[in-house]
């Protein structure tokens, strides 16, 4: 059974720093990896997503890397701002079409 | 991608009582799927809903505490019912990934509270 898992549970940085969110899945026979953005009380937003045939996607300050045969994926925070502040999800679709997996989230907060 | 809209986006309910969410999506998906995500944890499968078919739950969630309905291509209730405060969570409803361009996409999520 695939498990997800997300290190460090909780992270505080200053504002400006660069910083990396883990995660490590269990099994590396995945069809695509997603992280989302969740602010408190509130729903799900994709950041970014990447298929199991790339090794990584940038989206403005983010940038994810996907090592299927190592089972982790990284999320990158360039030139972390307040804003930045949330929970961090990682999430693993085992099969096309199939619900995702979640970690249990890395909760970031930015002071300025 | 696809938009969700989900309703209601709290509620405080009394226990004994159910309540029904809704989810309505702007185009036609052929998977449905609800989550639960109790406080502190992270999100938790409760059912994969498609259309014309029974909703296939997952291990520990049953169809008499949380009927499903799916009655079209775009839309969807969950009800939780009988509800106790250890059901006071966010539920969450998202649709399959459209293309392989764009991920799985999420509604805003209800906050249900339980007193």
């Amino acid at each position: 059974k695939q498990e997800v898992t997300q290190i460090p549970a909780a992270l505080s940085v200053p504002e400006g720093e660069n910083l990396v969110l883990n995660c490590s899945f269990t099994d590396s026979a995945i069809y695509n990896l997603q992280w989302f953005r969740q602010d408190p009380g509130k729903g799900l937003t994709s950041l970014l997503l990447i298929q199991s045939s790339q090794r990584e996607q940038t989206s403005g300050r983010l940038n994810a890397s996907l090592d299927k045969s190592s089972g982790r994926s990284t999320l990158y925070i360039a030139a972390s701002q307040p804003g930045d502040s949330a929970t961090y999800l990682c999430a693993v679709e085992d099969q096309a079409g199939t619900a995702l997996i979640f970690g249990k989230g890395t909760t970031l907060s930015v002071s300025s | 991608s696809a938009v969700i809209s989900q309703k209601p986006s709290r509620d405080i309910c009394q226990r004994g009582t159910s309540l029904t969410i809704q989810c309505q999506v702007d185009s036609q998906v052929t998977m449905m799927f609800w989550y639960r995500q109790q406080p502190g944890q992270s999100l938790t499968l409760i059912a994969t809903a498609n259309q014309g078919s029974e909703a296939t739950y997952e291990s520990g969630f049953v169809i008499d505490k949380f009927p499903i309905s799916r009655p079209n291509l775009t839309f969807s209730t969950l009800t939780v019912s009988n509800m106790s405060p250890e059901d006071s969570s966010i539920y969450l409803c998202s649709v399959e990934r459209q293309n392989a361009r764009y991920g799985y996409t999420f509604g805003s999520g209800t906050r249900l509270t339980v007193v």
